[in-house]
């Protein structure tokens, strides 16, 4: 299967912009969802398809898509903006559904 | 309000079964597929299959072929996922999550596996 790759962690200070990207083999040419997950917390829905955002998401959250890799901004990062974020994408050649690592980000 | 309700913590032995309920309320059952994801400690979301509720058609992932059964009671709006010959590596959280995009999440299930 192919595997979807994210940094394990990324850090921004508050009120600057973090950008957490996802690669994979012909990423651009699927549907990428991104999800937060808090501790201690089942994961949030932030971006579907590459950069739409589900109502009560924050327009600071962004999302792109283009070739190999896919990108999760947030513009003007808050502390409470501290989680775990993950890239989700189908993977047609084996039916699967696919998550990506994982990257942590913290806000400091 | 949408919601996934799942089914409450769980304790089994290696080799044991395990049978995990998702009941989604706030919109009509059969409208939406379910999948479900599982999270070991300190670890990734990884999928694990999911189910058509309205035609019961599942798919799996292929990692836990064989050791894995969604299914779904229309009757009682509810889907389950049953995870048979457990290992200390099923120790994790489990996940209902709905389709399309995983856009409602249930509260997850910790189920642990230990002698």
């Amino acid at each position: 299967s192919q595997e979807l790759t994210q940094p394990p962690s990324v850090s921004v200070s508050p009120g600057q912009t973090a950008t957490i990207t996802c690669s994979g083999p012909a990423l651009g040419e699927r549907n990428v969802c991104w999800y937060q997950q808090r501790p201690g917390q089942s994961p949030l829905l932030v971006i579907y398809q590459e950069t739409k955002r589900p109502s009560g998401i924050p327009e600071r959250f962004s999302g792109s898509n283009s070739g190999n890799t896919a990108t999760l901004t947030i513009t003007g990062t808050q502390t409470l903006d501290e989680a775990d974020y993950y890239c989700q994408a189908w993977d047609s050649s084996t039916a699967h559904l696919l998550f990506g690592g994982g990257t942590k980000l913290t806000v400091l | 309000q949408v919601r996934l309700v799942q089914s409450g913590a769980e304790v089994r032995k290696p080799g044991a079964s395990v049978k995990v309920s998702c009941r989604p309320s706030g919109y009509t059952f059969t409208s939406h597929a379910l999948h479900w994801v599982r999270q070991a400690p300190g670890q990734r979301l990884e999928w694990m299959g999911w189910i058509n509720t309205g035609s019961s058609d599942t798919k799996y992932s292929q990692k836990f072929q064989g050791r894995v059964a969604i299914s779904r009671d229309t009757s009682a709006s509810t889907a389950y996922m049953d995870l048979s010959g457990l290992r200390s590596e099923d120790t994790a959280v489990y996940y209902c999550a709905r389709d399309p995009w995983m856009d409602v999440w249930g509260q997850g299930t910790m189920v642990t596996v230990s002698s």
